[in-house]
């Protein structure tokens, strides 16, 4: 799986969007974008994934550049209970054996 | 949440005592994980299973068995809990895209 390079920290006002940015310049062309987050001493939440296209689901948007190698998760809207470890990981969607390997992440911080 | 509970979610025991865990899930899932999380080390996969009675070892087995009688339920044992599987224990299920949806968690002290 390819590696991927977050910031370790970021804020974010209530009510703004938070864009989380995700580097993975060694992805295949096989390989999708998944997006996890770890709210404090909660089982990490999967959030959204895709491999080209921009995606959009009910919690995110995730923007994609054209040559894959990066990402952009997007919280339209954060709210303080968006405050959390947000994990992007890089791997191909095939069956079988499926560990996931989680990097150190962005600690996203929602202030008032 | 994909209807996944563990049970129990808390639990202090003494060294050398085996422990059961309990991961059950409502959605008829076939592939089942067991993570443990600690400080420094993120989630590492311990065993997981790709069907009833058909499991495989993860990165940190030694000390774990599981076992998957029934499709709902995937059961993580410590054969003779030591101090150093005090963790936090996740089990997880993957998904029609390879997502995989986690439970609450059970914190396990070894004391």
């Amino acid at each position: 799986d390819a590696k991927t390079t977050q910031p370790p920290s970021m804020d974010c006002a209530e009510g703004r969007a938070a864009n989380l940015p995700c580097n993975h310049s060694t992805i295949s062309g096989n390989e999708y974008v998944y997006w996890y987050r770890q709210i404090h001493s909660q089982g990490p939440q999967y959030i959204i994934h895709g491999l080209k296209n921009n995606e959009t689901n009910e919690m995110a948007s995730l923007i994609i550049t054209e040559d894959r190698k990066s990402s952009t998760l997007i919280l339209p809207h954060a709210t303080l209970r968006d405050t959390a470890v947000y994990y992007c990981i890089v791997r191909a969607s095939s069956g079988g054996y499926n560990k996931l390997i989680f990097g150190a992440g962005t600690r996203l911080a929602v202030h008032p | 949440d994909a209807g996944i509970t563990q049970s129990p979610r808390h639990k202090v025991t003494e060294t050398g005592t085996p422990v059961t865990l309990r991961c059950h899930q409502t959605e008829n899932h076939r592939y089942m994980y067991w993570y443990r999380q600690d400080p420094g080390h993120g989630l590492r996969l311990i065993h997981y299973s790709y069907g009833v009675k058909d499991t495989d070892k993860g990165e940190v087995s030694d000390g774990y068995s599981v076992s998957r009688s029934k499709t709902e339920d995937f059961l993580l044992t410590l054969e003779s809990a030591t101090s150093s599987q005090t963790s936090v224990y996740f089990c997880a299920i993957m998904g029609s895209s390879n997502e995989q949806y986690f439970g609450p968690g059970t914190r396990l002290t070894v004391t």
